[in-house]
């Protein structure tokens, strides 16, 4: 069975203040790892996607990064308008097009 | 962009009521899902869709039904609304292939079951 656990549950940062968030997996056969912003009471935005270990994506102040064991999202000089919950969720070679989603990392970002 | 909508963002029903939820892409997606996300317990997969007319369980189907009569629209079916299922209703969709697969969510439904 496919697993994602997510750390911090959650990270309150000062504006500037860089850091990390992690997401360790096991799954058979990655298919996929992805990531997601969640404002409260909203869906989901998507992020990123990352197939392969040694990949990394950036969109603004956000950076991806995965392994074979784990995927980090780091977060460089963030503003208070980053503050929201970051999923995580692998698709595994076993599945039929599921995701397996982390509980989640709440990041508050103070100004 | 891709764009997922679902019907209502608020939907207040009572217990025994039958409860639609809709969800239409527009992105000629083959692939269709539904979640409930619940404090704690993260997202869950209810059922899910890969084509008109198919439909396959998710890890919690119990007390849920599901519809797609048309490719771009999924439908979640309460036959008989429980308090328990109070919660947020997420739908998403997706494509088939690496590149392709992401899952694009809609803005969610906060149903709640008096």
């Amino acid at each position: 069975e496919d697993q994602v656990t997510q750390s911090p549950e959650a990270l309150r940062l000062q504006e500037g203040e860089s850091s990390s968030l992690n997401c360790s997996y096991t799954v058979s056969g990655l298919r996929g790892l992805f990531w997601y912003r969640q404002d409260p009471g909203k869906g989901p935005e998507f992020l990123f996607t990352l197939y392969s270990a040694g990949e990394e994506k950036e969109k603004e102040r956000l950076k991806a990064t995965l392994t074979k064991k784990e995927s980090f999202l780091h977060i460089t000089a963030p503003k208070p308008e980053d503050s929201a919950t970051y999923l995580c969720a692998v698709l595994g070679g076993g599945s039929n097009y599921k995701l397996t989603f982390g509980k989640g990392t709440l990041l508050t970002v103070n100004p | 962009d891709v764009k997922v909508t679902q019907s209502s963002r608020y939907l207040v029903k009572r217990t025994g009521e039958k409860v639609f939820l809709e969800c239409v892409q527009d992105m000629d997606h083959e692939n269709m899902f539904w979640y409930r996300q619940d404090p704690g317990l993260g997202l869950r997969l209810i059922y899910f869709s890969y084509d008109v007319k198919m439909k396959e369980k998710g890890d919690i189907p119990e007390g849920y039904s599901v519809s797609r009569e048309k490719k771009e629209r999924f439908s979640l079916i309460l036959e008989s609304a429980s308090t328990n299922q109070t919660s947020m209703y997420l739908c998403a969709s997706s494509s088939y292939g690496r590149g392709t697969d992401t899952q694009y969510f809609g803005p969610g439904t906060r149903l709640t079951v008096l």
